[in-house]
């Protein structure tokens, strides 16, 4: 089976300060990861998405990073605002199945 | 546009009772599918489909049924419940890669 796992169960971080969430992949042949946030009692939301063929895609507050070479994603949140604290999942496959790794629980202190 | 809607958003059942779980999606999505969440564990999946009358088994299918008769709908049922099947159930669509996900289904089996 698949193995998506996240080295950090919890993070906390000042308000306005930048977050660094990372997840490992254990499958070379995944071509499309995908960052979720949810919310207590919610169902995932997609933030943000970067393909294979890609090292850094950006969006709005958010950047995700993908190192292939050593199977590591990251997600960058700028300036984090209270309203970022969830837990975010990766997600990892072909485009139409994915493995989703178990979250980092993000908390912002204000 | 209502997105990823599921039925009921909360149902306890006793051990042996059957249910359906009820996914719409009004996007027009060929792909759909069940997952599991439990306390501590990513996002599992159960079954999936690829379009309207196509079923497939995912990561955790035993002790689940699905069906997909209509494009838009895709049902998930459980014959003979188990306290093992307690849990949040979460439906999502795409049109392929990205997931759609629903608010979720809290399940609880006595």
């Amino acid at each position: 089976g698949e193995s998506v796992g996240l080295h950090l169960p919890t993070l906390s971080v000042q308000e306005g300060d930048n977050s660094i969430i990372n997840c490992a992949y254990s499958n070379s042949a995944s071509d499309y990861f995908i960052w979720y946030k949810q919310e207590s009692g919610k169902g995932p939301q997609f933030i943000i998405d970067i393909r294979s063929n890609m090292d850094k895609r950006q969006g709005q507050r958010v950047t995700v990073l993908l190192n292939k070479t050593v199977k590591h994603l990251s997600l960058q949140i700028a300036a984090t605002q209270p309203g970022d604290s969830a837990v975010y999942f990766c997600a990892e496959g072909p485009r139409n199945q994915f493995y989703f790794g178990t979250g980092t629980s993000l908390t912002v202190i204000p | 546009n209502a997105g990823v809607t599921q039925t009921p958003k909360f149902r306890v059942l006793k051990t042996g009772q059957s249910m359906t779980l009820l996914c719409a999606q009004d996007m027009n999505h060929e792909y759909m599918y069940w997952y599991r969440q439990d306390p501590g564990m990513g996002l599992r999946l159960i079954h999936y489909s690829v379009g309207e009358g196509t079923t497939a088994k995912g990561e955790v299918p035993d002790g689940y049924n699905v069906s997909r008769l209509k494009k838009q709908n895709f049902l998930l049922g459980l014959e003979s419940a188990a306290p093992s099947q307690t849990s949040v159930y979460f439906c999502a669509s795409s049109p392929e890669g990205t997931q759609y996900f629903g608010p979720g289904t809290r399940l609880l089996v006595l």
